[in-house]
């Protein structure tokens, strides 16, 4: 299973754009790379996937580098809402498509 | 999003009873179901997969005699944690996808298992 790294915290203030890493240097060629977050005792929320493009939704943008060993979300406008815990996660297609979950960032948005 | 809601959000049993968390897809077919557990500050820890109409397969260290896993149908997946001790006192989640190689899984809001 591609394993991936993130740093455990960062902050951001209000209003900045919100950039988080992620390191998955063993991803396979056929391994998308996912975003969820989770809000302090609630289920973890969708944010964004992506192969090998860059992808943008309404709620972040996928920042994937060319090699595929690292990519970063980007929050664009950071609000205090967006603080949360967020897992950069890759997918595993030859086990039911199943999220293992890392550690995660802890992003805390201060006014 | 998709929307997967888990009954109950929370849930207090004695030592040594049964309890039913339900999992459901409410407006797609969910092909398969995961369930998770989540200790305070810490990161979900997978338990188990489970596809409809087939047995679940578990992760390496779960007990599956002890965390039953039923998937009857394509919206529904019940998890039953037997002979609760406090130890299985924990934030229980689930998720559920549709079918598709790329399709993305959406979570339930989670139940809090309180083991008294």
């Amino acid at each position: 299973d591609a394993k991936t790294t993130q740093p455990p915290s960062m902050d951001c203030a209000e209003g900045r754009a919100a950039n988080l890493p992620c390191n998955h240097s063993t991803i396979s060629g056929n391994e998308y790379v996912y975003w969820y977050r989770q809000i302090h005792s609630q289920g973890p929320q969708y944010i964004i996937h992506g192969l090998k493009n860059n992808e943008t939704n309404e709620m972040a943008s996928l920042i994937i580098t060319e090699d595929r060993k690292s990519s970063t979300l980007i929050l664009p406008h950071a609000t205090l809402r967006d603080t949360a815990v967020y897992y950069c996660i890759v997918r595993v297609y030859n086990q039911g498509g199943k999220l293992i979950f890392g550690q995660g960032t802890e992003l805390s948005v201060k006014p | 999003g998709a929307v997967v809601s888990q009954h109950p959000s929370w849930v207090i049993c004695k030592s040594g009873t049964s309890v039913k968390i339900e999992c459901r897809s409410l407006d797609f077919q969910a092909t398969t179901m995961f369930w998770y557990r989540q200790f305070p500050k810490q990161s979900l820890m997978l338990m188990a997969t489970s596809n409809e109409g087939s047995k679940a397969t578990y992760e390496q260290g779960v007990e599956k005699d002890k965390f039953l896993i039923n998937h009857a149908s394509l919206t529904l997946s019940t998890l039953t944690v037997t002979s609760a001790h406090p130890e299985d006192s924990s934030f229980y989640i689930c998720s559920a996808r549709a079918p598709g190689v790329t399709a993305e899984a959406f979570f339930g809001q989670g139940t809090r298992l309180t083991v008294v």
